[in-house]
């Protein structure tokens, strides 16, 4: 069955550490999207890629990074920088960036917990 | 401002009960997309549609492209149906397509 996975569910991490949060899809979808959810709060969107090599920064990139070394992967690097990382992240992938018709997909998210 | 704004942020209904949540936006699109969060987290796409009116099962979405307002109807609710709605449109930016997302509605489906 095709989808987006991503790993792990549930992860914390102390102060001062990077994390990496997993996403792969097997969809064959260019394009792919990193969201952060917090209560109350709409889905804000963190990184997003339309082609291999190649990302863009979303409205709330500071303090993360990411990379797509190969189409089905897309993953998300919290790094230290980050001043308020306890959120929910999702990971997400359509047909392409220029399809306006394209569906939404979402893998089942992580939960990043500072200590 | 919210380039997406649903109505009611929260909802309780008795299993049974026909509901709506409602979508307004601001800008002009060429389609619009209604999710479903399940309690765990994870999301799937409910519809995506651009004109007139879809239906799967129980569940209706209607468009009103002219209006800038969609809806979402639920006829016999069930406790099943208990999930956080969400509209969210693309934006066409010179880098390619962003969603902008609602903030939800919770809907609580009583026995």
């Amino acid at each position: 069955d095709g989808g987006i996975t991503q790993s792990p569910k549930y992860l914390f991490r102390k102060e001062g550490q990077n994390v990496t949060l997993s996403c792969e899809q097997n969809l064959n979808h260019d394009a792919m999207y990193w969201y952060r959810q917090d209560p109350g709060q709409g889905l804000r969107l963190i990184y997003y890629s339309q082609i291999v090599n190649d990302f863009q920064k979303g409205d709330i990139a500071e303090g993360y990074s990411v990379s797509r070394e190969k189409k089905e992967s897309f993953p998300l690097t919290v790094t230290s920088a980050q001043k308020n990382p306890t959120a929910f992240y999702l990971c997400a992938s359509s047909i392409a960036l220029d399809r306006v018709d394209g569906e939404l997909f979402f893998g089942e998210g992580s939960r990043l917990t500072v200590l | 401002k919210n380039e997406v704004e649903q109505s009611p942020q929260n909802l309780t209904a008795q299993e049974g009960e026909f509901i709506t949540i409602n979508c307004s936006y601001s800008v002009g699109i060429s389609a619009l997309h209604w999710l479903q969060q399940h309690p765990g987290g994870g999301i799937v796409s409910l519809f995506m549609l651009s004109s007139g009116k879809k239906k799967h099962g129980r569940l209706i979405a209607t468009i009103n492209i002219q209006e800038k307002h969609s809806s979402l109807h639920i006829t016999a609710s069930h406790p099943r149906d208990s999930a956080v709605y969400i509209c969210a449109v693309p934006l066409y930016f010179h880098t390619g397509n962003q969603f902008y997302f609602g903030t939800g509605t919770s809907l609580t489906v009583i026995p």
